[in-house]
Formats: structure tokens, C-alpha cells, sequence
């Protein structure tokens, strides 16, 4: 069974820019939840999706936000980037609904310049 | 506030050499708590899932144990392969995922 897939592994952006990243989650999954990584804060729980629904949010601001097609697949959009938005994103999935036993992807490093 | 706190950040061991990994907790209702482990450059992996107090879980050389106020990640016998950080995340009552900061652990040969 194929793992999870985000795309694209490196990005590069400018302050003032935004961004959209790409999650493909195990078949058969239909929870995708993502994170944000940073040496400093660890991961942090950005939003989970269940069938195309935002299900929970974390505290972020919202210039974070997100959506899911009705394949399961998910996107994460960054509007006005910031310095401090650098960082690893990371998606998981999980089946069932249940976000118990998350899968993750192998994550999207987005530096802001 | 949810808090998950690990303790060491970072272990260095020789292989061969037993040792336990720590995580405290306070949390709302707590649904489950998991342990991950993460590789650089890659994302975590998942480990195991606890929902109860005296609960333990076991893989190869690796065991989990879940207290109402830490759970403990045993390494009984590591090897260098075992060398990564390890991830340890609470489930509350809100349906948030919260993660400590991980404990890099280093296995010397």
C-alpha cells in the first residue's frame, strides 16, 4: 500500500508571497491532518479534514487554512507569508475517521526569504 | 493548558545499553497518547497508541507504558538503527493532538 505523498518536498518563498501544498493520503484513509515542524516549537497541530470537512483547528492564525476533495486528497494554503512561517509541514492520515494511528507523509520543507 | 513534556531532549548510549525515555503529561481526557519516532529529513513513524493507565505495548526491542500522569518508552538492548528522535503525542478530549518535543536519542556501536 502506498504511504503518504505531499508535494513538493522543497519550496522556496518570499515574505508577502503564498503557498500551497499538496497531501495525498493512504487509499482507503479519509482524515488528513496537518502540522507545522520547527526546531523551536516542535510539531504543532495545524487542522484535521473528514470527508471534505474541517473537523478541528488548531491555533493558528488564518492565513492557515486548508480543504479536501472528495478523493481525500488535501491542500494547505499559506496566504502572506512570514519569516517565522519557515518551517517543515507534515500531513498525516488516518482511517476510519479516527485520528488514532496516524500515517505521515515524509513532509513539505517551505523556507520563507 | 494541555501540556506533553519530555524528558531527556537528547540520550547518548552504547549499543547494547538499556535505557528509558520519558513523557509527562497533563491533559483534558485524555483519548490516547502515542509514540512516534522520526528519522531526519523524514516524518514520524508511527510506534504505538496507549488509551489506558497500566497499558503497555511492545515491538522488537521497544516498549510502552502508560501511567495516569507519564508514560515511559523502554529500550531494552538498542542497537545503532534505534538512533532517531522519539516523538511522544497526547490525544485530548477536544480532539487535538498535542507533541512533546522529542527526545533525539543516539545509539553508539
Amino acid at each position: 500500500k502506498a504511504g503518504v505523498t505531499q508535494t513538493p518536498r522543497y519550496l522556496i518563498k518570499t515574505r508577502g508571497q503564498q503557498v500551497t501544498l499538496s497531501c495525498s493520503p493512504i487509499s482507503g484513509h479519509r482524515s488528513v491532518s496537518w502540522y507545522q515542524q520547527t526546531p523551536g516549537q516542535g510539531l504543532q497541530f495545524l487542522f484535521e479534514y473528514f470527508s471534505e470537512t474541517q473537523r478541528n483547528k488548531g491555533n493558528f492564525p488564518g492565513r492557515f487554512s486548508g480543504r479536501q476533495f472528495s478523493n481525500s486528497r488535501s491542500e494547505m494554503n499559506v496566504s502572506t507569508l512570514e519569516l517565522g512561517d519557515s518551517a517543515l509541514y507534515l500531513c498525516a492520515s488516518s482511517s476510519l475517521g479516527q485520528i488514532y494511528e496516524q500515517y505521515f507523509g515524509p513532509g513539505t520543507r517551505l523556507t520563507v526569504t | 493548558e494541555d501540556q506533553v513534556t519530555q524528558s531527556p531532549e537528547a540520550l547518548r548510549l552504547q549499543e547494547g545499553e538499556s535505557s528509558s525515555l520519558n513523557c509527562s503529561y497533563t491533559v483534558s481526557g485524555l483519548r490516547g497518547l502515542f509514540w512516534y519516532r522520526q528519522d531526519p529529513g523524514k516524518g514520524p513513524e508511527f510506534l504505538f497508541t496507549l488509551y489506558s493507565a497500566g497499558e503497555e505495548k511492545e515491538k522488537e526491542r521497544l516498549k510502552a507504558t502508560l501511567t495516569k500522569k507519564e508514560s515511559f518508552l523502554h529500550i531494552t538492548a538498542p542497537k545503532p538503527e534505534d538512533s532517531a528522535t522519539y516523538l511522544c503525542a497526547v490525544h485530548n478530549r477536544d480532539d487535538k493532538i498535542i507533541f512533546g518535543k522529542g527526545t533525539r536519542l543516539h545509539i553508539l556501536p
